[in-house]
């Protein structure tokens, strides 16, 4: 157990809906990021936040969002959904944003899309 | 654009040694990295490297880094059947000091009883 935890686990939905992803970071953490693993893209970074302020982007669509609490947690906001942003979705908390900092990942959100 | 590059599947008997290759394009790469990933669990960091490093082992862990070619491997002793899994190599750092994760596409190490 990595002390990150992802709700919900699974998520069904239909195309053109939205849907919000929960992160909560280990405690202490101040650092999350977010991934996206799919079978057409591999794994990549979305977008990571620190203590609240967006830090860094990825490949992020347009059509995604994302934010971080002030209690630090973090939501991942995905809408206008489409058949190919099925994936599992992970996010990964460190305690800095020292590049040395182990990332601790979450179990994932399986999305599927109908 | 950093770019990072794995052979997708190797099967190995149990008790064997297993290799892992990676190539990553990024020379300015700082840290190399290589996750485990089990059917439906999240990533486990293995194992890290730091640039300046050649060689770290960890228990039956062993990382090889060469970076005038670019090549990381990973090598498992005495292979078990609890180490088949999706082996992840990643690297942060390069000239931007990125600290988002760049990943390879994964080998699945299959171990074979």
């Amino acid at each position: 157990d990595s002390g990150v935890t992802q709700t919900p686990k699974h998520l069904i939905t239909a195309t053109g809906q939205r849907v919000t992803l929960r992160c909560s970071p280990r405690s202490g953490d101040l650092s999350v990021y977010w991934y996206q693993q799919s079978l057409d893209q591999g794994l990549q970074f979305l977008i990571q936040y620190y203590n609240g302020e967006e830090r860094a982007k990825g490949n992020i669509l347009e059509r995604f969002s994302a934010q971080q609490f002030p209690d630090l947690h973090s939501e991942l906001n995905l809408s206008s959904l489409e058949l190919g942003d099925s994936a599992l979705y992970f996010c990964a908390s460190s305690p800095r944003l020292a590049s040395i900092d182990e990332q601790f990942f979450g179990p994932g959100t399986r999305l599927t899309v109908l | 654009g950093e770019d990072v590059e794995q052979s997708l599947f190797l099967s190995v008997r149990e008790g064997d040694s297993s290799v892992i290759n990676c190539t990553y394009t990024d020379s300015s790469s700082t840290y190399l990295y290589w996750y485990k990933q089990e059917p439906g669990a999240g990533l486990q960091l293995l194992t890290y490297i730091f640039s300046n490093m050649d060689m770290k082992q960890d228990q039956r862990l062993t990382v090889l880094l060469n970076k005038k070619d670019k090549h990381l491997s990973l090598r498992i002793a005495d292979t078990q059947t609890g180490d088949s899994a999706i082996y992840f190599c990643a690297e942060t750092g390069g000239s931007t000091g990125r600290r988002a994760l760049t990943f390879g596409s994964g080998t699945r190490l299959q171990v074979q009883p």
